[in-house]
């Protein structure tokens, strides 16, 4: 396709479960970012990547939010022991070089509800 | 933390009037953006402004930046049925930086 796509678009989780949330990027855009978008809030960064390192992760609430980006195109966000206070959703956007003014392009979302 | 604080939080007009939403922020920036997000969407790029601009125009949008008071405004002109949305500024420091998102105001246009 041809925007950022994210999967799955709502997760439900208990209390003291993992998750692992997904995000493929525009095809051949080397920067990614995650940001978590609680209810009535607008969207907080939380880590960036270039290709598939991960140059910024001054925004992981704590030491249970993991992201990787192994080959440098599909990341992933992956939670552990899931929070109430880490429902929200997921937001992930990414970007190129070429663009003008590093222009991010989002995907819909994941709405991570944790029970 | 969210740098950015736009107000109103909420705001309902009718069809065809205009729209001011504003936002502050605190340090110093680059860019500033704003995006419109619908329910179940993703966030859309509206406009840009840069840090030396003071003024800038897209269609119906006119947004205004005052860097010496860390504030701007974004106005919708004649607006639609189909402006309800949330509007966010987001400021960044150049480059390949992660944005720095305000709260966002609601805007609703009743028909």
């Amino acid at each position: 396709g041809a925007g950022v796509s994210q999967s799955p678009r709502y997760k439900v989780a208990k209390r003291g479960q993992d998750v692992a949330l997904r995000c493929d990027p525009i095809s051949g855009h080397v920067s990614l970012f995650w940001y978590q978008q609680a209810l009535g809030q607008g969207p907080e960064f939380l880590t960036y990547f270039q290709n598939e390192a991960q140059l910024d992760k001054s925004g992981l609430p704590s030491d249970r939010f993991f992201a990787e980006r192994p080959e440098g195109s599909v990341s992933t966000l992956k939670i552990q022991r899931t929070q109430q206070e880490d429902s929200a959703v997921y937001l992930c956007a990414s970007s190129s070089p070429r663009l003008a003014l590093g222009e991010q392009f989002f995907g819909p979302g994941t709405r991570l509800t944790v029970l | 933390s969210q740098q950015g604080e736009e107000d109103p939080q909420a705001l309902s007009i009718q069809e065809g009037e205009n729209a001011t939403m504003n936002c502050s922020y605190k340090t110093s920036i680059n860019n500033l953006r704003w995006y419109r997000q619908n329910s179940g969407r993703g966030l859309v790029h509206l406009i840009l402004i840069r840090s030396n601009e003071r003024e800038k125009h897209s269609g119906r949008l006119r947004v205004t930046l005052d860097t010496s008071k860390k504030s701007s405004s974004l106005l919708i002109t004649a607006s639609r049925a189909a402006d309800t949305a949330s509007y966010f500024c987001a400021t960044d420091g150049g480059g390949a930086d992660g944005l720095t998102f305000g709260k966002g105001t609601h805007l609703i246009i009743q028909p």
